[in-house]
């Protein structure tokens, strides 16, 4: 299995409202990633794990919360979120250490109402 | 700090053309691995090559090709005989070999548009 998969496909979610963002991964990489993308704009880092721990957060708001259950799985818990965390959210995984490929998944479209 | 720079933000070709898109670096890290994605309106991310900073040789994959210059830091991207199926955003992107865990830092991105 070489890919990483991510669930769903597509949000749309109120203000008030608490949804969660999923990765799978089951490849044996022990570093994940979140990486949060607008529109005509890179990728932009938002969390790394390293071997089930958070190892970067790149001063992300708190209604963001990483989770890192296992080795397999990245979830992304989401709470009072604004219109403007409407984007395209990546999720990655790749060995720790070196510089070898990074996996990305097809992402979650998030839209925030 | 470490730093990706494309400086073409848009690209228009018609099919058949060679177009080159490119990439400059910045990294104090004395081990780097330079890497070219490329990203269709669906979305994903695409891999397309890894470069380690010792392997400077030049590699050729069918229609694709790229350039590694340590000397001028760059890491530039050819398409040969271009087709409406390579219009994407295409982002080159670094990571340093000592950072364990260190993310990919990429550029900006370079839209490529193919007209038939």
């Amino acid at each position: 299995d070489t890919e990483v998969t991510q669930t769903p496909k597509h949000l749309v979610m109120g203000m008030t409202n608490k949804k969660s963002l999923k990765c799978e991964q089951h490849m044996g990489h022990r570093a994940m990633y979140w990486y949060k993308q607008k529109a005509k704009k890179p990728p932009e880092l938002m969390f790394v794990y390293s071997y089930e721990k958070l190892s970067i957060n790149e001063s992300v708001p708190s209604r963001f919360s990483p989770e890192c259950p296992n080795s397999s799985l990245l979830n992304l818990h989401l709470h009072a979120l604004q219109p403007e965390d409407s984007a395209l959210y990546l999720c990655a995984s790749s060995q720790a250490s070196g510089g070898y490929g990074y996996t990305f998944g097809s992402g979650t479209r998030l839209t925030v109402v | 700090a470490q730093k990706v720079t494309q400086a073409q933000t848009e690209i228009s070709v018609v099919e058949k053309e060679d177009v080159t898109l490119d990439c400059v670096y910045e990294t104090r890290d004395t081990t780097y691995y330079l890497f070219w994605y490329k990203q269709p309106p669906s979305g994903e991310l695409v891999f397309l090559i890894r470069r380690n900073s010792f392997d400077e040789q030049n590699e050729i994959s069918g229609r694709y090709s790229w350039n590694f210059q340590k000397s001028t830091s760059s890491f530039n991207f050819t398409i040969t005989a271009s087709q409406v199926v390579d219009s994407a955003v295409y982002f080159c992107a670094l990571r340093g070999f000592d950072q364990a865990g260190t993310a990919l830092i990429f550029g900006k991105g370079t839209t490529l548009s193919v007209s038939s």
